[in-house]
């Protein structure tokens, strides 16, 4: 059974960045997607962004387009989530989570891409910003 | 304020059924599956059900979901007290350039 490993609970100065990882058990990514969902407290689930490391593409929210980085290692098949400029509404778990491809869509834009499921969460990351 | 809107509370007794109901609109539910998440405190969300009434191996059938137009449903027959959690819907969403939008969350108690 595959799985997630995040790594621990960071804390944060605002204006800062913070970047947290996710390790996935297994040999390699093969054609999944990883996502990150984060969660602040008492709140509900917010997506922000994915990446498909076999075809080397990212989709960011638009709340966090300019803020938010999604990188993947393939040698050591972890994923990465870097967020800048910090403040205290950022203070949330953020989870990762791993999918397969779902169907296609055609953006407001006209533009066709895919998407993808998220199936298999890992254990989350708190991230607290305080000063 | 959540894209696709549940009520934010939900209840019954052992043995009951409940449904949860799960609102959105053509720009996501009406045009792509819906997805269910049950979430226990203080633990990662689990997959409940996928591709609007599909359930991954593990998940008990006495979860199953539904889907009709802009709408979607989550029902739990024979209610135990291990189902109280908050169950979220999802759904991908196609408008700017698209992406996963989320219900607020429902929590069920099971009195």
């Amino acid at each position: 059974q595959v799985q997630l490993v995040q790594s621990g609970a960071e804390v944060k100065k605002p204006g800062s960045s913070v970047k947290v990882s996710c390790k996935t058990s297994g040999g390699s990514f093969g054609g999944y997607s990883l996502t990150w969902v984060r969660q602040a407290p008492g709140r509900g689930l917010e997506w922000m962004g994915g990446v498909v490391p076999a075809l080397g593409t990212t989709n960011y929210a638009q709340t966090f387009r300019g803020r938010v980085t999604i990188t993947a290692d393939e040698s050591t098949t972890t994923v990465y989530l870097e967020l800048s400029s910090l403040r205290s509404a950022d203070t949330a778990v953020y989870y990762c989570a791993r999918g397969t491809l779902v169907q296609g869509f055609v953006d407001s834009a006209g533009k066709s891409s895919y998407y993808y499921s998220m199936d298999i969460w890992g254990q989350g990351t708190s991230v607290t910003v305080s000063s | 304020q959540s894209v696709l809107t549940q009520p934010p509370s939900a209840s019954g007794t052992p043995g009951q059924r409940v449904t949860i109901s799960c609102s959105g609109s053509s720009s996501n539910i009406g045009n792509y599956y819906v997805y269910w998440y049950q979430q226990f405190p203080g633990t990662a969300p689990k997959l409940l059900i996928y591709k609007n009434d599909q359930r991954p191996s593990g998940v008990p059938d006495r979860f199953s979901g539904s889907q009709s137009g802009t709408s979607a449903s989550l029902a739990i027959s024979g209610l135990r007290s291990d189902d109280e959690a908050d169950y979220y819907c999802a759904a991908w969403d196609d408008s700017l350039s698209g992406q996963w939008v989320f219900g607020g969350g429902t929590k069920l108690t099971v009195l």
